[in-house]
């Protein structure tokens, strides 16, 4: 099974500044790489697949980055409603896995 | 707008078996697949299963053949069937689409049920 490990596992961030969210796949996932958000008592929301595609109605302050075993996901100029746990998700290998979530709260 | 609502017991004994249920609105069920995502309370997201259109189904192997699943296209539901369970099946149950039918990337997700495992 893939294993996807996510860093930091908490990212303190002040508002209106650039979050850097990291995501390392035990072996190549090629571009087969998603991002979600969940917010507390919420579902999550696919914001990234492909690696840097931003699914339908995400605002362009997401963007995701890398291929192969590496990924970012940057989210800039931090508003109230960005912070939240974020998941990388590869779907390559079968099954599909998730990371265990970076938490980025409020600095 | 695809909505998907999860239903079902929200206690569960252990070695019994846990049955959900996903509704969807919004989409017809035999146009798209459809997985189950668990959680348990604090932790990360462990895919369950994939159910595609034709009613055939993979899930992962990590819950050693305990997962069935199935289609109801006269009610546009598909369901979770997970047997023997014990405390660690205690999680939030996400029932989700497939954006693709190639790729296992959850674009529309229910609100999720809360299952507990507990005598």
């Amino acid at each position: 099974e893939m294993v996807m490990t996510q860093s930091p596992t908490t990212l303190s961030v002040s508002p209106g500044e650039r979050a850097t969210l990291s995501c390392r796949a035990s072996q190549s996932v090629s571009s087969d790489l998603a991002w979600y958000q969940q917010k507390p008592g919420q579902a999550p929301r696919l914001l990234i697949y492909g690696a840097s595609t931003r699914d339908t109605g995400i605002p362009a302050k997401f963007s995701g980055s890398g291929s192969g075993t590496e990924f970012t996901l940057t989210i800039s100029s931090l508003q109230s409603e960005d912070f939240a746990v974020y998941y990388c998700q590869q779907y390559n290998n079968w099954p599909p896995t998730f990371g265990q979530g970076t938490k980025v709260q409020i600095k | 707008q695809v909505q998907l609502h999860e239903s079902g017991p929200g206690l569960v004994k252990p070695s019994e078996t846990l049955s959900l249920t996903c509704t969807v609105s919004g989409g017809s069920i035999s146009n798209s697949f459809w997985s189950w995502i668990r959680q348990p309370a604090g932790k990360g997201l462990e895919w369950i299963g994939r159910l595609y259109s034709s009613g055939n189904t993979n899930h992962n192997p990590s819950l050693k053949g305990r997962v069935t699943m199935s289609l109801d296209t006269s009610k546009n539901q598909f369901s979770l069937r997970l047997s023997s369970v014990t405390a660690a099946d205690t999680a939030m149950y996400y029932c989700v689409r497939d954006k693709y039918s190639a790729w296992e990337i959850f674009d529309y997700w229910g609100q999720g049920t809360q299952v507990t495992v507990s005598s």
